[in-house]
């Protein structure tokens, strides 16, 4: 069983500042775990994962992820929002032992940059 | 990248209506999904697909059925539309032993 719960369906931050995108995830194995990024009228695109390497894992556009397996989180940053950064971003995690492994969804959290 | 096409971006459909959704993809991967998307609800599993002719009920299949006949093509099916079926439905492809799912636009359906 798996699941992530994903902390504020909605943060706004000014443009410069931190962002900071909390995750939390349960998974009774290992877990690959992602963040996907939605801009509005689009389909979801990849942020970064973590499929078991480095715990610090770096993405596209700045954002960051650190997974912490003692505080089961995986929450996104990004030192100095940008405007364009205004999206939904998604959680999700997926256990890797054998055969097929359903990725679950969190329930997105959507982001504001104020000028 | 992966492209993966879905063939509307908006539908409105009446009520009790058969109901098509295409999503076609462009890098030959085994795996293809229907996710519905709700405020508040994030993404929520349909229907998945490992193979031609195979397919796999997800988290709510109810009131939904999936078609597969070519490894680039995966169809959902809304056999008599209903209005909490209004929503966003999203398609996504994986390629097998790989961790990533690409996604479509979306289409967004009402059902009036």
């Amino acid at each position: 069983a798996q699941s992530v719960t994903q902390l504020g369906s909605h943060v706004s931050v000014s443009e410069g500042a931190l962002v900071l995108l909390r995750c939390n995830y349960s998974s009774s194995v290992p877990p690959y775990l992602f963040w996907y990024v939605q801009y509005p009228n689009q389909g979801l695109q990849l942020l970064l994962k973590y499929t078991s390497a480095a715990t610090l894992v770096k993405g596209i556009n700045g954002f960051e992820a650190e997974f912490k397996k003692s505080e089961t989180s995986f929450h996104l940053t990004k030192p100095s929002a940008h405007m364009s950064d205004a999206a939904e971003y998604f959680c999700a995690v997926r256990g890797h032992s054998g055969g097929y492994q359903k990725v679950t969804f969190g329930t997105g959290t959507k982001l504001q940059v104020i000028p | 990248d992966v492209k993966v096409t879905q063939s509307s971006r908006y539908l409105v459909k009446r009520t009790g209506e058969k109901v098509f959704l295409e999503c076609v993809q462009d890098m030959d991967h085994e795996n293809m999904f229907w996710y519905r998307q709700d405020p508040g609800l994030g993404l929520r599993l349909i229907y998945f697909s490992y193979d031609v002719k195979m397919k796999e009920k997800g988290d709510i299949p109810e009131g939904y059925s999936v078609s597969r006949e070519k490894k680039e093509r995966f169809s959902l099916i809304l056999e008599s539309a209903s209005t909490n079926q209004t929503s966003m439905y999203l398609c996504a492809a994986q390629g097998q032993g790989f961790h990533i799912q690409y996604f479509g636009a979306g289409t967004r359906l009402s059902v009036l």
